[in-house]
């Protein structure tokens, strides 16, 4: 079956990096692409960014620029999101989602989420 | 970008309707007709129910239908089921490759 397998959960202090992978399986990689979209604590969600794994091309939220780098393994089916100089307001579950801009433009597979927490 | 705007929460009871609204601007849900909404149980991740403002994915119940006018979209539940409690997102594509969602709604079946 289709389906995202997340990184396990990570604490990091504060001004290091984290990178989380979603491995996927069941279905062609190279086909679509990876959303990664985060939800603080009792917050919202927000989305981050994207990635072709077909071209590695990206796109992220505005907020995220400069500090979020996000690349593919096609040879292993697996995405990453590196998510750099981390603040406490980073403490988030990060999901990774499948999605195929401009094929498609919805994500219909999600991961089970990645805790990252930056103690204050 | 600014999240999209939904109310707080909606509720009601076994069987009736509720309607979700999700308001954005020109440039996002008025611009394009790729709104998605998400239900989200409590720490579990969000699911696909609708796609592209109104289209359902196999498995998603008839009870969820989506719309839209204008810079709003919205949701709505007919026939209440208490596994129906949850949070719901929306989420529209905002142009050049980016997406923005909604601040969320719970949803509650007294």
């Amino acid at each position: 079956q289709v389906q995202l397998v997340q990184s396990g959960a990570e604490v990091k202090k504060p001004g290091a990096s984290v990178k989380v992978s979603c491995k996927a399986s069941g279905y062609t990689f190279t086909s679509y692409g990876i959303s990664w979209v985060r939800q603080a604590p009792g917050q919202g969600l927000e989305w981050v960014g994207w990635i072709s794994a077909y071209n590695g091309n990206t796109n992220f939220a505005q907020k995220f620029q400069g500090r979020v780098t996000m690349t593919t393994d096609t040879s292993t089916g697996t995405a990453y999101m590196e998510l750099m100089s981390l603040r406490s307001d980073d403490t988030a579950v990060y999901y990774c989602a499948r999605l195929a801009t401009p094929y498609y433009y919805y994500m219909d597979v999600w991961g089970k989420g990645t805790t990252v927490t930056v103690p204050s | 970008q600014s999240a999209l705007t939904q109310p707080r929460s909606v509720s009601g009871s076994p069987g009736q309707s509720v309607t979700i609204s999700c308001t954005g601007t020109s440039g996002d849900v008025g611009g394009y007709n790729y709104v998605s909404w998400y239900q989200q149980h409590p720490d579990k991740a969000p699911k696909l129910m609708i796609y592209d403002v109104s289209k359902r994915p196999s498995g998603v119940p008839d009870r969820f239908s989506g719309s839209k006018s204008g810079n709003t979209a919205s949701l709505t539940i007919s026939g209440l089921q208490a596994e129906d409690e949850a949070d719901y997102y929306c989420c529209s594509y905002a142009g050049s490759y980016t997406y923005v969602f909604g601040t969320g709604t719970k949803v509650t079946v007294l």
